[in-house]
């Protein structure tokens, strides 16, 4: 059974920095992205990052590029963001989750364009002063 | 960059109703759409991808279709546990996008 759980999230200031941890298992972690997905409270699903399965690409979305680092640790099977500089508006669930394909890369080496298929309990991380 | 459009933003229903859910993509996006379906508090699940594939144990009342820019999600038989947020997500090109979510309510 596929496990993603998340930890880390918590209260922090603005300008502050947190990183998030995601421990994997039931699966063959080397062999997959992941990537991280947050939701602002009441809000819809935004994708934040990815990390291709070897970890050596990463994909960031507009918002976070220069303030998060993703990474991984395929010997731990654990999945990480760091985050900083972080903004009220970073206010959200954060989401680790499983890409759907094993050692996948599209013909444009793309790793990420494909479905999300397990995700995390997620863990909130509340930006305030 | 990809628009993506999801409608309704919520509905109403019954038990046993048929329920549509519908996402508008532009530019097209061949069959690259998956449908989440996300309950309070709970992570989203996978329903439906490549369009029209049901993951695996997911119950057959769930039906996924279209492709290029006009998808649909129908539930062909409402039942008490589907009463959630259904999101849309195209990976077709970056930047991935998700729908706006469509909360389906009890009647």
């Amino acid at each position: 059974e596929v496990q993603l759980l998340e930890s880390g999230g918590g209260l922090v200031q603005p300008g502050g920095s947190l990183r998030l941890s995601c421990a994997a298992s039931g699966f063959v972690f080397s062999g997959y992205a992941m990537g991280w997905v947050c939701q602002a409270p009441g809000k819809g699903l935004e994708w934040v990052s990815s990390i291709s399965d070897s970890g050596t690409r990463t994909h960031y979305a507009d918002s976070v590029k220069g303030r998060f680092t993703i990474s991984r640790d395929n010997s731990r099977n654990t999945l990480y963001l760091q985050m900083h500089s972080l903004r009220a508006e970073d206010t959200a669930v954060f989401y680790c989750a499983k890409y759907q394909l094993e050692n996948y890369y599209d013909r444009s080496g793309y790793y990420d364009l494909q479905t999300l298929e397990y995700w995390g309990q997620g863990t909130l991380v509340t930006v305030s002063s | 960059a990809i628009q993506l459009t999801q409608s309704p933003s919520s509905l109403s229903a019954s038990v046993g109703d048929r329920v549509t859910i519908t996402c508008r993509a532009s530019p097209g996006i061949n069959n690259a759409l998956a449908w989440y379906q996300q309950k309070p508090g709970k992570a989203p699940k996978l329903l439906i991808y490549d369009a029209s594939t049901l993951q695996s144990g997911v119950p057959a009342r769930f039906t996924g279709s279209g492709s290029g820019t006009d998808f649909t999600l129908t539930i062909s038989s409402l039942q008490p546990e589907d009463f959630a947020t259904y999101y849309c997500q195209q990976f077709n090109s970056h930047p991935v996008l998700f729908g706006g979510g469509t909360k389906v309510e009890i009647k």
